[in-house]
């Protein structure tokens, strides 16, 4: 029973060009939702987050956007540098702070 | 450093072993998790513990039991390893009420054969 998913596992990009990565939930409750970026051998690390009362939230070259009634985030690179291959996960939180994440998926920006 | 600390970072081990991960966070955070990445690449969660509440996810065997001596750490141990078992462990630490989720560990990659 996955709450949070993210149908491509993969995604590739031109450097230079926008990388869009999508992420859906079942939830309604979910109140907060973040993105975490993982490079290999190493834990996943918080990149950008968004309150379900908002719509967007940038910072710098990363924005996410959430559409609670289609219940779907995404998250915005542009542009896309090849220092922004990793796996990028979502996340959203529920009952008792307690995160949901999706599978995951690997980016990888060609030079 | 302030970090989330888990060892040892590989550990391979036979079939019905007994073995624990270590984990600990120097951040003052009020809350420590497990997290078990499976072969499809899913974080799930195993265990969420802060100073009067364990939570238990009621998917995970009984083989599998969190200890923590203190605030501080939040280790894991494992009893009766099977194959199934063989995945990366991630542990985790949260603050009640901030912006930024979790601060994970580097993970531990646990290969049973």
């Amino acid at each position: 029973d996955q709450q949070v998913k993210q149908n491509s596992p993969s995604l590739s990009v031109q450097e230079g060009r926008i990388s869009i990565l999508n992420c859906d939930y079942t939830n309604s409750m979910f109140d907060y939702f973040l993105w975490y970026k993982k490079y290999p051998a190493e834990g996943p690390t918080f990149l950008i987050s968004i309150s379900s009362i908002k719509d967007k939230n940038e910072d710098g070259r990363f924005t996410v956007f959430l559409n609670k009634s289609a219940k779907h985030l995404s998250l915005h690179i542009v542009p896309s540098q090849p220092g922004d291959s990793a796996v990028y996960f979502c996340a959203a939180r529920g009952f008792s702070n307690q995160f949901y994440f999706g599978t995951g998926t690997s980016l990888t920006v060609i030079p | 450093d302030t970090a989330v600390s888990q060892t040892p970072k590989y550990l391979v081990t036979q079939m019905g072993n007994d073995k624990s991960i270590k984990c600990e966070q120097n951040l003052g955070h009020d809350t420590m998790y497990w997290y078990k990445q499976d072969s499809k690449k899913f974080l799930k969660i195993m265990f969420s513990y802060n100073n009067k509440e364990l939570i238990i996810n009621e998917t995970v065997p009984n083989r599998f039991s969190p200890k923590s001596p203190d605030k501080a750490h939040l280790n894991l141990h494992i009893n009766s390893l099977e194959l199934g078992d063989s995945a990366v462990y991630f542990c985790a630490s949260s603050q009640a009420g901030s912006d930024y989720g979790y601060t994970f560990g580097s993970g531990t990659r646990l290969t049973v054969v």
